[in-house]
This record gives structure tokens, C-alpha cells and sequence, in this order.
């Protein structure tokens, strides 16, 4: 089975722009989380999605969403770019509920924001 | 929240030592998880442990949970310079109103030095 992909791998942007990450999970997989990772905060919860619905959401404004599709491929979009919003961003995938199942997860998309 | 606490942030050991790891949580749980992060890269699992089991083993790795301390531990033994990485642990947060959602820890960072 091919793993978790994630596009684009490296993705500079500057302030003010808005991004769209691409997240496709494991075939079969239904579940799809999004990780924010900085050396400052750590991996912070974004978002897990289960049959495209938004099961459970972290605490991050609203400048951050997602959705996911029927084929379970999952995006997430962040308007108005910060600074801050510099980070690695990490889906998972996994056949059930994030919580109760082993994460399958993809190499990350590198975010700079200049 | 439930987040999980590593013990320690950081640990560095010579090859062939054995690396123990600790993680506390705040809430119940029906499970716990550990996963490795190389530098920069996405998590890899490596246990999952439920609530009704004490202890697991896989290869070199193994897990210990304590559910009245609320408390998990990663033993590595024989460590090698490969092991070099971060380990988190990961809980579900059981009855709460986040079921199914995961809260990973800050991380231990390993260090094996040859």
C-alpha cells in the first residue's frame, strides 16, 4: 500500500497570502488529522475529519479550515498568512477515530511565511 | 486538557544502553500510544497500548501502562545510533467530549551516541 503524501513538500508564501495543503491518506483509511508542528508549541491538534465530517477541532482561529472528500483525500487552507503559521504541517490517516487507532502519518509540508 | 508530559525532554545515551522514557496524562483513557519522529520528518508508530493491558513488548521496545498513576514508560534496550530521535506518547481522551481525538505529549528527544 502506498503511504500518506502530502503536497507540496516546501511552500514559501508571505504574509497576507492564503495556502492550500494537500493531504491523501492510505487507501481504505476514512480518518484524516492535521498536525501543526514548531519547536516552540510542539504538535498542536488542528483537525480530523471522518467521512468528511469535522469530527473535532483544535484551538486555532478561524483563518485555518479543511474538508475532506469523498475519496477521503483531505485539504487544509490557511488565509490571511502570519509569521507564526511557520511550521511543519502533518496529516494522518487512519481506519477509525484517530484516538482508538494506530497514525499512519505523511512527511509533512514545510511552511515558511515571509 | 489531556495532553501528555515526557520524561525526560531530553536523554542521551552510548550504544548499547538501555533509554527509558516516561509519559503522564490527566484523564481516562482507552488507550496509549507512542510514536518516533526523526528530525523534520512525519511520526512513525511504534506501540499501542490499551487500557486493559500492563505491558507490551515489540522487539526492543517496550511499553509498560500504569492506569491508577496514569502513567506509561518506553524502555529501549540495546540502544543503537539509530535510534536517535523524538518519542511521543499519544492518549485518547476516553469519555471526554473530544472521543476520538489524539493528544500527543511535547516529546522526549534521544540522543545515541556511538
Amino acid at each position: 500500500k502506498a503511504g500518506v503524501t502530502q503536497t507540496p513538500r516546501y511552500l514559501i508564501k508571505t504574509r497576507g497570502q492564503q495556502v492550500t495543503l494537500s493531504c491523501s491518506p492510505i487507501s481504505g483509511h476514512r480518518s484524516v488529522s492535521w498536525y501543526q508542528q514548531t519547536p516552540g508549541q510542539g504538535l498542536q491538534f488542528l483537525f480530523e475529519y471522518f467521512s468528511e465530517t469535522q469530527r473535532n477541532k483544535g484551538n486555532f482561529p478561524g483563518r485555518f479550515s479543511g474538508r475532506q472528500f469523498s475519496n477521503s483525500r483531505s485539504e487544509m487552507n490557511v488565509s490571511t498568512l502570519e509569521l507564526g503559521d511557520s511550521a511543519l504541517y502533518l496529516c494522518a490517516s487512519s481506519f477509525g477515530l484517530a484516538g482508538s487507532n494506530e497514525q499512519f502519518f505523511g512527511p509533512g509540508t514545510r511552511l515558511t511565511v515571509l | 486538557s489531556q495532553q501528555g508530559e515526557e520524561d525526560p525532554q531530553a536523554l542521551s545515551i552510548q550504544e548499547g544502553e538501555n533509554a527509558t522514557m516516561n509519559c503522564s496524562y490527566k484523564t481516562s483513557i482507552n488507550n496509549l500510544q507512542w510514536y518516533r519522529q526523526n528530525s523534520g520528518r512525519g511520526l512513525v508508530h511504534l506501540i499501542l497500548i490499551r487500557s486493559n493491558e500492563r505491558e507490551k513488548h515489540s522487539g526492543r521496545l517496550r511499553v509498560t501502562l500504569d492506569t491508577s498513576k496514569k502513567s506509561s514508560s518506553l524502555l529501549i534496550t540495546a540502544s543503537r545510533a539509530a535510534d536517535t530521535a523524538s518519542y511521543f506518547c499519544a492518549t485518547d481522551d476516553w469519555g471526554g467530549s473530544t472521543l476520538g481525538r489524539l493528544y500527543f505529549g511535547r516529546g522526549t528527544q534521544l540522543t545515541v551516541w556511538p
